[in-house]
């Protein structure tokens, strides 16, 4: 398909490990949008990319998050040690080019469970 | 920072009815903002966006208003139906790739 990709769907690990999500963009979108909702709240800004670079990082919660994005297509997030209150969706989402006024095209997710 | 606040958690209305959600800004008033829809278990899907100097934008059965006085933004859908049952999300993104989501309404419409 054509669209935003997350995989795995779903995810149960222990607490401690690392977890590491993937999103493939929509072909040609230059930027790139991770998003963290717990259960029945809102939209949590994690980070976004502008091609390869993340110029703002602010919105990882802990150090124990990191995001890569290469080639300008794929990108990872990456959760080291994983806690209990890590456990949320994490959405993935592209848009052609950043701004205001770029609609955003989400996948439908990574359900991460720690145990 | 840009904070945006949704009304109430759940709205509830009766088929063909009107619904009317509504998304207040702080701060600044953003250039533009978005309405998205959520439904359970899927990520968001982009629905209409309106610019600050727009009062009115319209698209099928869907009309949001832009009120910069009021730092306010509604979103209706008339003739609603029970598809239009969903989650609904209003956004600001800036110009640096910050996006602010409110935590929505859920909207339900009953036959």
């Amino acid at each position: 398909g054509a669209g935003v990709s997350q995989s795995p769907s779903n995810k149960v690990t222990e607490k401690g490990k690392d977890v590491e999500l993937r999103c493939d963009p929509i072909s040609g979108h230059t930027a790139l949008y991770w998003y963290r909702q717990s259960l029945g709240q809102g939209l949590e800004f994690l980070i976004y990319f502008q091609g390869n670079s993340a110029p703002d990082k602010s919105g990882l919660p802990s150090d124990r998050f990191s995001a890569e994005r290469t080639g300008g297509s794929v990108s990872t997030l990456t959760i080291q040690r994983t806690q209990q209150e890590d456990s949320a969706v994490y959405l993935c989402a592209s848009s052609l080019v950043g701004g205001p006024r770029q609609p955003q095209h989400f996948g439908d997710g990574t359900r991460l469970s720690i145990l | 920072s840009q904070k945006i606040e949704q009304n109430s958690e759940a709205l509830n209305i009766q088929e063909g009815k009107t619904a009317t959600l509504t998304c207040n800004y702080t701060n600044y008033s953003p250039a533009y903002l978005q309405w998205y829809r959520q439904d359970p278990g899927r990520g968001p899907v982009f629905l209409l966006l309106i610019r600050e100097n727009e009062k009115e934008k319209r698209k099928e059965r869907l009309k949001v208003t832009f009120d910069t006085t009021l730092k306010q933004s509604l979103f209706h859908i008339t003739a609603s139906q029970p598809a239009d049952s969903a989650t609904y999300l209003c956004a600001h993104n800036t110009n640096a790739g910050k996006s602010t989501f409110g935590d929505g309404t859920t909207l339900t419409v009953k036959p």
